[in-house]
């Protein structure tokens, strides 16, 4: 079974510009999360979606948004980028994101923004 | 404002020795646990989970243990191999769903 996986890999913009983030789970998951890491503030959650609808919602401003498909396929998209949204994305499927439910990662897109 | 830390940034630990990474979390309420390993250039890869009705919770050579008295848990390895070297997260789950509060992490250097 493929693992998730997150396109582009490595991405380069400038600031103000906007950017969009795409994520395929694992076959049969249904809750895609997604997370940034950076160096100073580690893994932070950005959201959650099940079956196309946002269940969970970290700090992150309105900049910030997402999306998913009917099948599953998810999307973050930032908009004005700043310099400070340098980070790795990491996007995580589950079967059903319930507590408990193991999360698997993807291998991250690493944003940089000039 | 609730987060969950680590005491050390960086372990180095010779092979073949065990691994004790450890993690502070700060909201009493959280009642589920997770210790996740991140190799370079990969995501971070599930390692075990302990819900606060327990106290230890053991792997395949990993054991974790919950002190929910002063919101401390840790992560041990046992017989540490080069391949362990890695960061290490330890997370909450703190509300229902997949909403995970990541720790900074401990970066285990294994010393062959």
């Amino acid at each position: 079974k493929a693992g998730v996986t997150q396109t582009p890999r490595y991405l380069i913009k400038t600031r103000g510009q906007q950017v969009t983030l795409s994520c395929s789970p694992i076959s049969g998951h249904r809750s895609v999360s997604w997370y940034q890491q950076t160096p100073g503030q580690g893994l932070q959650f950005l959201f959650e979606y099940f079956s196309e609808t946002q269940r969970n919602k970290g700090n992150f401003p309105g900049r910030f948004s997402g999306r998913q498909f009917s099948n599953s396929r998810s999307e973050m998209n930032v908009s004005t980028l700043e310099l400070g949204d340098s980070a790795l994305y990491l996007c995580a499927s589950s079967s059903t994101g319930a507590r408990g439910n193991e999360q698997f990662f993807g291998p991250g897109t690493r944003l940089t923004v000039l | 404002g609730e987060s969950v830390g680590l005491h050390l940034p960086t372990l180095s630990v010779q092979e073949g020795d065990n691994s004790i990474i450890n993690c502070a979390y700060s909201n009493s309420a959280s009642d589920y646990f997770i210790w996740y390993k991140q190799e370079s250039g990969k995501g971070p890869q599930f390692i075990i989970d302990i819900r606060s009705n327990m106290d230890k919770r053991q792997g395949q050579r990993v054991t974790v243990l919950l002190n929910k008295t002063v919101k401390h848990l840790s992560l041990q390895i046992a017989a540490t191999q080069p391949g362990d070297s890695a960061v290490y997260f330890c997370a909450e789950n703190s509300g229902g769903y997949q909403k995970v509060t990541f720790g900074i992490g401990t970066k285990l250097q294994v010393i062959p």
